[in-house]
């Protein structure tokens, strides 16, 4: 499995924009990179998937590098709402979908 | 986004019984659904992915034998806690997607409390 380095915790003032970082360095050509986030007691939700371009979607944009060994979740414009841990996945061979530590986001209203 | 419903939320059992959980996905056809356990402050752990009418594959240290997973339909996978101990105490967490490189979608978890 791809290994994913994230910061700890974040802060972010409200209805300003959030860069996430995530690091995975050992990602191979085909692995689909995949960012969910978790609220407190309950399931994960999805936000954002891509494999090489930069994608958009209603709730955020995902921003990879050219060498696909990082990637960068962007949050345009932080709510409340948006405190969450949120988890970087590498999508490997196996389709799995492994959980690392995350980032903890603090949304400072 | 598709929605993936899990059932029950919240369940406590007495020490030495089985425990069902359901996860159905409402709107679409899972071909694969996977199982987490999520412990306090901690990350979601994978547990094993079943595929429709397929074994369901444990992960390393999961004991299948205790951990019954069926995936009888493209809309349904349960997973069975047997023979529950308070050390199986634990937020139950499924998830489920159409193919290989789409999303997944996560039921809103099962709390379960053995007593």
């Amino acid at each position: 499995d791809a290994k994913t380095t994230q910061p700890n915790s974040m802060e972010s003032n409200e209805e300003e924009p959030v860069h996430l970082p995530c690091n995975h360095s050992t990602i191979s050509g085909t692995d689909y990179i995949h960012w969910y986030r978790q609220l407190p007691s309950q399931g994960p939700e999805y936000v954002i998937h891509g494999l090489t371009s930069n994608v958009n979607n209603r709730m955020a944009s995902l921003a990879i590098a050219e060498d696909r060994k990082s990637s960068t979740l962007i949050l345009h414009r932080a709510t409340l709402r948006d405190a969450a841990v949120y988890y970087c996945i590498p999508q490997t061979g196996t389709y799995k979908y492994i959980f690392g530590t995350g980032t903890r986001l603090k949304v400072l209203a | 986004g598709a929605v993936v419903s899990q059932h029950p939320s919240r369940v406590i059992c007495k020490s030495g019984t089985s425990v069902k959980i359901e996860c159905r996905s409402l709107d679409f056809q899972a071909t694969t659904m996977f199982w987490y356990r999520q412990f306090p402050k901690q990350s979601l752990m994978l547990m094993a992915t079943s595929n429709e009418g397929s074994k369901a594959t444990y992960e390393q240290g999961v004991e299948k034998d205790k951990f019954l997973i069926n995936h009888a339909s493209l809309t349904l996978s349960t997973l069975t806690v047997t023979s529950a101990h308070p050390e199986d105490s634990s937020f139950y967490i499924c998830s489920a997607r159409v193919s290989l490189n789409t999303e997944a979608f996560f039921g809103q978890g099962t709390r379960l409390t053995v007593v």
